[in-house]
């Protein structure tokens, strides 16, 4: 399996709902990311979690809240949401978190805040 | 300043022209780069990484690294339309602005 699978791949929610983007891996890669990407632009940074530990957090706002429940799986927990936040947000992983041989990525939820 | 720079096109050549795209970087430091392709409404895709000066090659794509000048790139030989997407350019974890890519048939 060499893939990385997100759910949902479309999600639309208002700006009072809660909900949580899912990301799983199954080729043992002990590092996961999140990243955001606005329409014509590169992904940006949010989250990295290395050996199911947060490594780091790019000053992403508290709406956001990411949680590693083990190494295969990756969530992210979103609240209280401003329409600013409709992106592709994109999880990867790679080997071992050196990033020097790049990273698998799925295919993303796109979500739109309403 | 960005780590890594790179003009974000459009590029647009026929069908069977050699596509070359360029990135810049920043820091000395940098020694791993990655070449990534994103088709619309999808993610992006890991087409090829290098490691320090040199050329190194996977079938239709070459990439390259000039630690000298600081400059990354990748070239495509024998264009196809299915080639058409953004290229990023990445290094750890950071990426180029990408650029669009349209293989006219």
């Amino acid at each position: 399996d060499t893939e990385v699978t997100q759910t949902p791949k479309h999600l639309v929610m208002g700006m009072t709902n809660k909900k949580s983007l899912k990301c799983e891996q199954h080729m043992g890669h002990r590092a996961m990311y999140w990243y955001k990407q606005k329409a014509k632009k590169p992904p940006e940074l949010m989250f990295v979690y290395s050996y199911e530990k947060l490594s780091i957090n790019e000053s992403v706002p508290s709406r956001f809240s990411p949680e590693c429940p083990n190494s295969s799986l990756l969530n992210l927990h979103l609240h209280a949401l401003q329409p600013e936040d409709s992106a592709l947000y994109l999880c990867a992983s790679s080997q071992d978190g050196q990033e020097n041989y790049g990273y698998t990525f799925g295919s993303g939820t796109r979500l739109t805040v309403v | 300043q960005k780590e890594v720079e790179q003009d974000p096109g459009p590029l647009s050549v026929p069908e069977g022209a050699i596509v070359s795209l360029n990135c810049t970087y920043s820091n000395s430091a940098f020694q791993y780069f990655m070449w990534y392709r994103q088709y619309s409404r999808k993610g992006p895709e890991l087409l090829m990484y290098t490691y320090s000066s040199g050329n190194k090659e996977d079938g239709r794509f070459t990439a390259q690294v000039d630690k000298s000048s600081k400059y990354i790139s990748l070239f495509i030989r024998d264009s196809q339309p299915s080639d058409s997407a953004t290229y990023l350019c990445a290094k750890q974890l950071s990426f180029g602005a990408g650029t669009t890519v349209t293989v006219r048939a």
